[in-house]
């Protein structure tokens, strides 16, 4: 099966950087994605890393060890707009490649 | 290019009663995602269809929700009877394929509330 850990909550103050960490269990990997969502809205995708290393996307980078399990999703001069659950989710390479998600991490930016 | 269209917005419906949900992937991808999202949860897959066929349904509760992609375009989700559990957000999203960058594109969702 697949498994995902990730923080509930972290919280930064605007300007700051915040790193938001995932570790994995799964019998197959294929690659790992970070999702923002804000308050009732829909996921919408931020980042995936298939290999390990780091993939930067303005402001927002993704790291990926595959070899420990572990990845984390790095935002930059946090923003107010920040503020947002973001879920790590983990495709397997069994089972259709299915994309399974963690509970998310809800992150508060303050002034 | 138009996004993931999902129908109704919002949903409330008796204990026992049915509801169907509908979503219209992004033109082309191959692969439709049902999702479950509790309140303060990560959205839990619930089917997954590669084309016009199911891929994964294993955490999906046959004995009361069925799902079907006609065409391998759009879809419908059912819930027949429903439980007050079920009172989620239902969320449909769309991949080019198995073998794409990873990434799903998620419509509005589907509010359903069950008292």
């Amino acid at each position: 099966g697949q498994s995902l850990e990730q923080p509930s909550e972290v919280t930064a103050v605007e300007g700051a950087i915040v790193q938001i960490n995932c570790t994995y269990q799964t019998s197959g990997f294929y690659g790992l994605s970070w999702y923002q969502q804000h308050d009732g809205g829909a996921p919408t995708f931020l980042s995936y890393n298939a290999l390990d290393g780091l993939e930067e996307t303005g402001r927002f980078s993704s790291f990926l060890s595959r070899s420990d399990s572990y990845g984390y999703l790095l935002l930059q001069e946090l923003q107010m707009k920040d503020s947002a659950s973001y879920f790590c989710a983990v495709r397997g390479d069994t089972g259709g490649f299915k994309t399974i998600f963690g509970a998310g991490t809800r992150l508060f930016v303050k002034a | 290019e138009a996004g993931v269209a999902q129908s109704p917005r919002y949903k409330i419906i008796e204990k026992r009663q049915s509801v169907a949900f509908w979503c219209n992937p992004i033109s082309g991808h191959a692969t439709l995602y049902w999702y479950q999202q509790i309140l303060g949860q990560g959205p839990k897959l619930l089917i997954q269809f590669q084309n016009n066929g199911v891929v994964d349904d294993s955490q999906l509760p046959k004995d009361r929700f069925s799902a079907e992609r006609l065409k391998g375009v759009d879809s419908t989700l059912k819930i027949q009877p429903a439980k007050l559990e079920d009172s989620a957000v239902y969320l449909c999203a769309s991949s080019r394929g198995v073998f794409s960058t990873g990434e799903l594109f998620f419509g509005e969702g589907s509010r359903l509330t069950v008292l």
